[in-house]
């Protein structure tokens, strides 16, 4: 099965400074990297996400990179906001046989300061 | 378009009692997914629909766990009789056929006492 690392756990940046989490997978097959944000209480939000064909993914502060050689792929948040702290999870998908399920990572706790 | 809905949103119940929990994933998703986070620690895998058809369940702790999909539309998971250590927000998620995006509910969470 898949095995997931999620760094750091906790991070704490100031407002405006920039995140990065990384996520380290074992399973060379997986296809596809999600990243997902759970506010306290709330359900795990879809934030992005890339396939394997794509080194790299955009979406406004959000950014996800890939490299498949090293089996990682790393969360970016720029211009950080008091709204984006909460708990983050990778969580590869494995393209083997019916392994449609995630696997998630331990998750990083992000709070950014005021 | 509504969202994966989960019911109850809480359940406190004494060891050896039974709970089922219901999920009614997005209309037109056939993959449904249950998936469980004990305190502090990671969501793990526990098993997953293909319309009523159990793809894999090679997640599930133990079998005092069952899931159903009758219909291939909502899904429940009984915990019969449940123990301390199911103690857990237990959550559920849909997606399509063809794409990969699974889309969760809010969770239900389960203390066992």
């Amino acid at each position: 099965g898949e095995n997931v690392e999620q760094h750091p756990s906790t991070l704490s940046v100031q407002e405006g400074d920039s995140a990065v989490i990384k996520c380290t997978y074992s399973d060379s097959a997986s296809n596809y990297f999600p990243w997902y944000k759970q506010e306290l209480g709330k359900r795990p939000q879809l934030i992005i996400d890339i396939r394997s064909n794509v080194g790299e993914k955009k979406d406004q502060r959000i950014a996800v990179t890939l490299n498949k050689t090293a089996k990682h792929f790393s969360l970016h948040i720029t211009e950080t906001q008091p709204e984006d702290s909460a708990v983050y999870f990778c969580a590869p998908r494995g393209a083997s046989g019916s392994a449609r399920q995630l696997t998630f990572g331990s998750g990083t706790q992000l709070t950014v300061l005021p | 378009e509504a969202g994966v809905t989960q019911f109850p949103s809480h359940s406190v119940i004494e060891k050896g009692q039974t709970v089922t929990l219901r999920c009614d994933p997005i209309s037109g998703h056939d993959n449904l997914y249950w998936y469980r986070r004990v305190m502090g620690k990671e969501i793990k895998f526990l098993l997953h629909f293909v319309k009523e058809s159990k793809q894999d369940e090679s997640g599930m702790p133990n079998n005092r766990f069952l899931a159903e999909r009758t219909g291939g539309t909502y899904s429940t998971l009984k915990v019969q009789p449940a123990e301390l250590e199911d103690s857990g927000v237990y959550f559920c998620a849909s997606s399509h056929d063809r794409v990969y995006e699974q889309y969760f509910g809010p969770g239900t969470r389960l203390t066992v006492t």
